[in-house]
């Protein structure tokens, strides 16, 4: 059984730039044709896609976020990456990670990323 | 961008009745759709893909369709369990995008 789990920090500065990591466990991050992706809620909001990122690297942003940003896979540690930069307080919201067949058949617990001075 | 527009926001119901939820797109053409049901303070979970495909472990009284462009979320006999917020999910073309969600309460 595959299993997500996020993992980062919960607050962060205005401007400054947000990494939050995917443990996948259970099985291969770069298994054939696995396709990862990144969703976040805002508190009491509904979902955003973030963007979505191919076990060969090749990845999608949603343009909404202005090219802030990137995604990566780290096969050697079998984790999702996230990177989101100058941060401002409408980024605040839970993050999930999500294993994907184009919809999202498997989701992480989400991590809350509080944006604030 | 393809919107998904989900009605009612908010829908009062009570156990046992059937319930139908309604996801329209912005477009003219067919496209691919997921529902989510997400509970308070729950990670969302799938429930059906490719507008009527139910996940595995779905129960059957959950049942997605499509004419044109509305795609349908019916719940034949509400439990209490599945008062909860359900989300459509366009993932047609990029930017995947999700409907605003419908919330049943009681």
């Amino acid at each position: 059984q595959l299993h997500l789990q996020e993992s980062g920090p919960g607050l962060v500065k205005p401007s400054e730039t947000l990494s939050l990591n995917c443990t996948v466990s259970g099985g291969s991050i770069v298994a054939s044709n696995s396709y990862w992706g990144w969703i976040r809620q805002p508190p009491g909001k509904g979902l955003e896609w973030i963007g979505s990122v191919y076990y060969r690297g090749n990845s999608n942003y949603n343009p909404s976020l202005n090219n802030r940003v990137t995604m990566s896979i780290d096969p050697s540690k079998n984790q999702l990456s996230l990177r989101l930069t100058s941060l401002t307080a409408a980024d605040t919201a839970v993050y999930y990670c999500a294993k994907m067949h184009n919809w999202i058949d498997i989701w992480g617990q989400g991590a809350l990323v509080t944006v604030s001075s | 961008e393809i919107v998904m527009t989900q009605s009612p926001a908010t829908l009062s119901v009570s156990p046992g009745e059937r319930v139908t939820l309604s996801c329209r797109n912005s477009q003219s053409y067919f496209i691919h759709v997921a529902w989510y049901q997400q509970k308070r303070g729950h990670t969302p979970r799938l429930l059906i893909y490719d507008a009527s495909t139910r996940a595995d472990g779905v129960p059957d009284r959950f049942t997605g369709s499509v004419s044109g462009t509305e795609f349908t979320l019916t719940i034949s006999s509400l439990q209490p369990e599945d008062f909860a917020t359900y989300y459509c999910h366009q993932y047609n073309s990029w930017p995947y995008t999700f409907g605003q969600g419908t919330r049943l309460e009681i």
